[in-house]
């Protein structure tokens, strides 16, 4: 059964930095990697998608990549603002396509 | 182009009490999923769909049913009410495997 960490689980850093969020999992046997953003008490937002043929993807400050092979996935973000400030999830999908196992989710707090 | 519907956003039921999620989407997805998100749980899927008359279990199907009559629409069946199913219900839909999974808002579910 696929497991998913997300380390670490809150995190409060000042505005302007760039930070790094991890992911681990322990089967490698993936389709792909989604990472998704969360507002409290909102639905989820993606932000960044990932095939398990690739190593990275960008979208704008944010950098998402997928080392298969040790079982790990990170979400860079660039030049922290306060509006960052939310849960980010990963997801996996299994290779059958119909099924996303998420991580814990890290809590992100960006003071001004 | 409203992407994943959900209604209601907000439900209050009495234990015992039956009542249907409903989940439309208008992108042609194939793929429809419901997951549940609980504290200290993340979240977890109910039930799947890879096409309109096909449907599956996922991790914690118990007191739900599901069918998918139509492409566009998955609706979520409770079918006696219990306090355990207090929890924060989602929607996603998927085009295909290679394809991202978009969320719905949510329905914040309460059973007293």
């Amino acid at each position: 059964k696929q497991e998913v960490t997300q380390i670490p689980a809150a995190l409060s850093v000042p505005e302007g930095e760039n930070l790094v969020l991890n992911c681990s999992f322990t089967d490698s046997a993936i389709y792909n990697l989604q990472w998704f953003r969360q507002d409290p008490g909102k639905g989820l937002t993606s932000l960044l998608l990932i095939q398990s043929s690739q190593r990275e993807q960008t979208s704008g400050r944010l950098n998402a990549s997928l080392d298969k092979s040790s079982g790990r996935s990170t979400l860079y973000i660039a030049a922290s603002q306060p509006g960052d400030s939310a849960t980010y999830l990963c997801a996996l999908r299994n290779n059958a396509g119909n099924m996303l196992t998420f991580g814990g989710g890290t809590r992100l707090m960006v003071k001004p | 182009n409203a992407g994943v519907t959900q209604t209601p956003k907000f439900q209050v039921l009495k234990t015992g009490q039956s009542m249907t999620l409903q989940c439309a989407q208008d992108m042609n997805h194939e793929y429809m999923s419901w997951y549940r998100q609980d504290p200290g749980m993340g979240l977890r899927l109910i039930h799947y769909s890879v096409g309109a008359g096909i449907t599956d279990q996922g991790e914690v199907p118990n007191g739900y049913n599901v069918s998918r009559s139509t492409t566009e629409d998955f609706p979520l069946r409770l079918l006696s009410a219990a306090p355990s199913q207090t929890s924060v219900y989602f929607c996603a839909s998927s085009y295909d495997r290679a394809r991202g999974y978009t969320f719905g808002s949510g329905t914040r579910l309460t059973v007293v």
